[in-house]
């Protein structure tokens, strides 16, 4: 199954809504997760099963749709915001893949 | 609290061998699956393989890239999991990271990651 991310660089402001774009080759029901990293980090869990808030992620990170169209929403960008972001199929598990990521940088 | 750390990367020559560990704490590491990706400098994040509980067997799936060359193992007494790689290309040089695969399939705890650089 092939993710593609838009759009793959994304400059914003603090405060500023956001949306990512994820979408999957085939229909992935709501298997889809978010990834947040940062440079020389490892991936943090956002958002599973599409929509669900992974416990401890700030309220401003939502997620939603199903099938093969998704979005990742932050509500009012904040400076620790800023990294990239990666969607993850998991309905082929283990054979997951994720998009190519979208990077999130100051205007 | 939980935590999974990487370690036994380095540099290594083509051709040679490496094996990684993902040492695990603060959760009962035998009921999970473990998998392990990895990140090449500058790119996105790959699927490698994983292994399932005991459990469920104790079985292993690979990534076609990594199939035949790499294998994981665990050791449920010492919370480790194992990457053992063979015949290392420049291919897979990567940083690698292990993850703990919750009960619905996706990837709720990450180690910080090991870095493996292939070359001659």
């Amino acid at each position: 199954i092939q993710m593609t991310q838009s759009p793959s660089t994304l400059s914003a402001s603090i405060g500023d809504r956001v949306t990512i774009t994820c979408r999957a080759s085939q229909s992935i029901s709501s298997w889809l997760a978010w990834y947040q990293q940062k440079p020389g980090k490892a991936p943090k869990l956002l958002i599973y099963k599409a929509s669900s808030l992974e416990s401890g992620v700030p309220s401003r990170f939502s997620g939603s749709g199903s099938g093969t169209e998704f979005t990742l929403t932050i509500s009012s960008l904040q400076p620790d915001d800023f990294a990239t972001y990666y969607c993850q199929q998991y309905s082929s598990y283990p054979f997951s893949t994720f998009g190519p990521g979208t990077n999130v940088d100051i205007k | 609290e939980v935590q999974l750390v990487e370690s036994g990367g380095g540099l290594v020559q083509p051709g040679r061998s490496l094996r990684l560990s993902c040492t695990a704490s603060g959760f009962t590491f035998g009921d999970y699956a473990m998998s392990w990706f990895r990140q090449a400098p500058g790119k996105g994040l790959e699927w490698v393989g994983f292994i399932r509980s005991k459990t469920y067997g104790g079985t292993t799936q690979y990534a076609a890239s990594v199939k035949g060359r790499f294998t994981i193992s665990r050791d449920d007494s010492k919370s480790i999991a194992y990457l053992q790689m063979s015949s290392l290309k420049t291919e897979d040089t990567a940083v690698y990271f292990c993850t703990r695969d919750s009960y619905y399939y996706y990837m709720d705890v990450w180690g910080k990651g090991t870095t493996v650089t292939v070359s001659s």
